[in-house]
């Protein structure tokens, strides 16, 4: 059971640049989420999903976008990269269509835009 | 905005002693958790408490829930270096939605 898993560990893009973080899970979790993680700010819900097909915005979903063709997957695209997006990105599911129930994360991905 | 705010901010005790974190919140919850989370690495659940539960143990972890007054404690006993980490808080509100909301963190370091 390799639990959520995330790729690329680590990524450095130039402004303008697009990419797509990926983030993976083998629990069978109907719920997932992206979360970014910056210094002093917590973690802030940027998308998340209630099953395949079925995606939704957290408190700072501008400029990403997901969506969720499996229940194993749930890829975030950074369509123009902006030196605002450097931070730390994860990637969490949970059980059920639980939003509010225990949340199983990824080890992160840490992305810098020059 | 945030939900939850943890104090103190940074905390550091020696191994062996009891360390305690606060989490405070604004609006009516279904639950709140506590996570871990160590350099570098992804977020790691501790314990949920539910709003109509006042206390909660695992292990060496003890939770403490007050719905009037709108706060949370986390107390660690006998704590090793191992416990050094980052912990934070996350609410799930009531009517807020299917989504968590995280505070800021305390980060705990435990000396030899």
């Amino acid at each position: 059971n390799a639990g959520v898993t995330q790729t690329p560990k680590f990524q450095v893009l130039k402004t303008g640049q697009s990419m797509t973080l990926q983030c993976a899970q083998d629990m069978n979790h109907e719920y997932m989420s992206w979360y970014r993680q910056d210094p002093g700010m917590g973690l802030r819900l940027i998308h998340y999903s209630v099953g395949a097909g079925i995606t939704d915005q957290g408190e700072v979903p501008n400029g990403y976008n997901v969506s969720r063709s499996t229940t194993e997957d749930f890829p975030l695209r950074l369509l123009s990269a902006a030196p605002s997006q450097t931070s730390v990105y994860f990637c969490a599911s949970s059980y059920g269509q639980g939003g509010q129930e225990t949340q199983y994360f990824g080890p992160g991905t840490r992305l810098l835009v020059l | 905005s945030q939900q939850g705010e943890e104090d103190p901010q940074a905390l550091s005790i020696q191994e062996g002693e009891n360390a305690t974190m606060n989490c405070s919140y604004k609006t009516s919850i279904n639950n709140l958790q506590w996570y871990r989370q160590n350099s570098g690495r992804g977020l790691v659940h501790l314990i949920l408490i539910r709003s109509n539960e006042r206390e909660k143990h695992s292990g060496r972890l003890r939770v403490t829930l007050d719905t009037s007054k709108k706060s949370s404690s986390l107390l660690i006993t006998a704590s090793r270096a191992a416990d050094t980490a980052s912990y934070f808080c996350a609410t799930g509100p009531k009517g807020g939605g299917n989504k968590l909301t995280f505070g800021t963190g305390t980060q705990l370091k435990v000396e030899l």
